[in-house]
């Protein structure tokens, strides 16, 4: 399997440009996270979600931020306007819901510098 | 919700000393307890986890123990190595499927 795979994996936009941020997790994996990194916070939840639906959103820090995820295989995370706070490492991660341990699959990460 | 704390945050090592990492967490629900060695720029990968009714865990130079009624884990690297520099996370998963990362601690092994 190919694992996670997140794009682009660099980004440099203007303050004010939206932004797009896309996933395709696991085959297989029913459960998909997506996480922003920062020095100052570390790994912060923005939202997941469990077949499809989104459960938790409340780590997405205001409405300039929407996800998506129309089907098992792809997610989208959205910045529209975009801001320079908002630069940051942003990962996708995917999981076997169901199983109590089980490995979270994270992607190499889209680095994001807004301008 | 869950409180995952990790100490330190930084810490240097000589290269074949042991580095150990601490981490607690508050809620008595959460049940599985993985940590993840993240190297510059790539995402973060499991290397050890523990499940809440194991003490201890072992393998090879890495190992992790859990002590339930303190609510605290630790993550025990031992004859260190340079490519065990990494910022490594300890994360602590409830019921809920949820995982919460401590804050990371970045470690540097000096040959």
């Amino acid at each position: 399997d190919a694992g996670v795979i997140q794009s682009p994996r660099h980004e440099v936009t203007e303050m004010g440009q939206e932004v797009t941020l896309r996933c395709k997790p696991i085959s297989g994996h029913n459960s998909l996270f997506w996480y922003r990194q920062t020095m100052m916070r570390g790994l912060e939840l923005l939202i997941y979600f469990n077949n499809n639906v989104p459960i938790d959103d409340s780590g997405m820090p205001e409405d300039r931020f929407s996800a998506k995820m129309p089907n098992a295989s792809f997610s989208t995370l959205k910045i529209q306007p975009s801001e320079p706070r908002d630069s940051a490492v942003y990962f996708c991660a995917s999981h076997p819901r169901g199983e109590v341990a089980g490995e979270l699959f994270f992607g190499e990460g889209s680095r994001l510098t807004v301008l | 919700g869950e409180n995952v704390e990790q100490h330190p945050s930084t810490l240097s090592v000589q290269e074949g000393d042991s580095a150990v990492i601490k981490c607690t967490y508050s809620d008595s629900a959460s049940n599985y307890f993985p940590w993840y060695k993240q190297e510059l720029g790539k995402g973060p990968q499991l290397i050890i986890d523990i499940r809440s009714n194991v003490g201890e865990k072992k393998d090879q130079r890495i190992a992790v123990t859990l002590n339930k009624t303190a609510k605290h884990f630790s993550l025990h690297i031992t004859e260190t190595q340079p490519e065990d520099s990494a910022v490594y996370f300890c994360a602590a998963k409830n019921t809920g499927n949820q995982f919460y990362f401590g804050t990371g601690t970045s470690l540097t092994v000096i040959p």
